[in-house]
């Protein structure tokens, strides 16, 4: 596609549930990030892709994140065991050079 | 903590008016500043990539200059329109991992 398509666009789902989130980055791109913005405060930095290896996870806030990628493509975001802490809109992000293209986000409600 | 600081954290402009605001990073290790539009509902659009001390680029009505010497940009929209609301995001990166301001959300009234 033209642009990095994110899948589901809102997700609610209740605590203690685990969900995926998916990102389909720019074709080619072979750097994929994932960013999160939680109610009120700015754009948090998760983990970057370089291909299928992800040499920076520092942003991952708990070991109930967990991110994969695959085909140096499509990228899978996995929280294990929601809390409502989670709930936050999930942006993925895709580039070949320093300038980075975002998604559409997934909103993600946990109850 | 954020690294990255931005200010004001929201501001309301008169339709055609112009406006400005800041962005404040560490002069440090810096690598390069970027700057990004967030519309409600929509993806983040990148603006500017700036690298360069006294580096001023333009898009349109918007402009941003950079000083990384003591560590801020300073984003100008010029005769702004309703187009123009948005949270407008900055971000100081190493050579691939961009740090964010919390942002700065421009409202314009017609």
């Amino acid at each position: 596609g033209a642009g990095v398509s994110q899948s589901p666009s809102n997700k609610v789902t209740e605590k203690g549930k685990d969900v995926e989130l998916r990102c389909d980055p720019i074709s080619g791109h072979t750097a994929l990030y994932w960013y999160r913005q939680r109610l009120g405060q700015g754009l948090e930095f998760l983990i970057y892709f370089q291909g299928n290896s992800a040499p920076d996870k520092s942003g991952l806030p708990s070991d109930r994140f967990s991110a994969e990628r695959t085909g140096e493509s499509v990228s899978t975001l996995t929280i294990q065991r929601t809390q409502q802490e989670d709930s936050a809109v999930y942006l993925c992000a895709s580039s070949l050079g320093p300038r980075q293209f975002f998604g559409p986000g997934t909103r993600l409600t946990v109850l | 903590i954020l690294n990255v600081e931005q200010s004001p954290q929201s501001l309301h402009v008169q339709e055609g008016d112009s406006t400005n605001f800041t962005c404040s990073f560490p002069s440090s290790n810096f690598y390069a500043l970027h700057w990004y539009r967030w519309e409600t509902a929509k993806s983040p659009e990148a603006l500017f990539v700036m690298t360069l001390n006294g580096d001023e680029k333009k898009k349109g009505r918007i402009s941003a200059t950079l000083n990384t010497k003591e560590g801020y940009s300073y984003l100008y929209i010029k005769g702004s329109q309703p187009e123009d609301s948005a949270t407008y995001l900055c971000g100081d990166s190493n050579d691939y991992k961009l740090s964010f301001g919390a942002g700065t959300t421009v409202t314009v009234r017609a």
